[in-house]
């Protein structure tokens, strides 16, 4: 079983819709949660960031993390096509000596 | 305010020499890492640095070595290149154990 577990997609999102992403951790240690977004060629760009359960939400980005479920999801609310790129999970965990563990990524392709 | 840079952005290197990377974090962040990228084994923890000192390690051969400067640079050196350590190599910073800003990244192609 991988750390960090992401779908690696694609997933396939309408212009102006709703994009789900999942993400789920292993350790049930792990304390802080992060969403980076990466397009083609590019670095991980950071876009949100959580540390305790429930959401968080900033502009059209919401973050929702359930630590007894251990999982953590991203949403895209009204997709847009600049928003097509990969997706990246990253968790830290407790005490493990490992800055960042990061999932395969989800790919996600908005479509005008 | 000047974000992470990594020098050089391309690097082509033959098999069995070494290479050094460069790493100047974001103003006042003390906090650097090391990642490497690849299709097959995704984005992979190298080793982090604070202060000059290394904190934590990754899980890679002693061939991949770093060290930080007084004023928060860091390197990260590869030796005996293999075609196998083509990759991404991403630099990060962070204020401190919390959220990690990437620099634009150096790729490497060993032939």
């Amino acid at each position: 079983q991988k750390e960090v577990e992401q779908n690696s997609g694609p997933l396939s999102v309408p212009e102006g819709a709703i994009a789900s992403l999942n993400c789920t951790y292993s350790d049930r240690g792990s304390q802080s949660f992060f969403w980076y977004r990466q397009y083609s060629g590019k670095s991980p760009e950071l876009i949100m960031s959580i540390y305790s359960n429930g959401d968080k939400e900033d502009g059209r980005f919401t973050a929702q993390l359930n630590k007894a479920s251990q999982y953590v999801s991203l949403l895209i609310r009204d997709s847009q096509p600049s928003d097509s790129a990969t997706y990246l999970c990253a968790v830290i965990k407790r005490a493990a000596g490992i800055k960042l563990t990061f999932g395969g990524g989800t790919r996600v392709l908005v479509k005008p | 305010k000047a974000g992470v840079t990594q020098t050089p952005r391309y690097l082509i290197k033959t098999r069995g020499q070494q290479v050094t990377l460069s790493c100047s974090p974001i103003s006042g962040h003390r906090s650097v890492s090391w990642y490497q990228q690849t299709p097959g084994q995704g984005l992979q923890f190298l080793f982090e640095y604070f202060s000059e000192t290394q904190r934590n390690k990754g899980n890679f051969p002693g061939r991949f070595s770093g060290r930080q400067f007084s004023n928060s640079r860091s390197e990260m050196n590869v030796s005996t290149l293999e075609l196998g350590d083509s990759a991404l190599y991403l630099c990060a910073s962070s204020l401190g154990r919390q959220e990690e800003i990437f620099g634009q990244g150096t790729r490497l192609t060993v032939v």
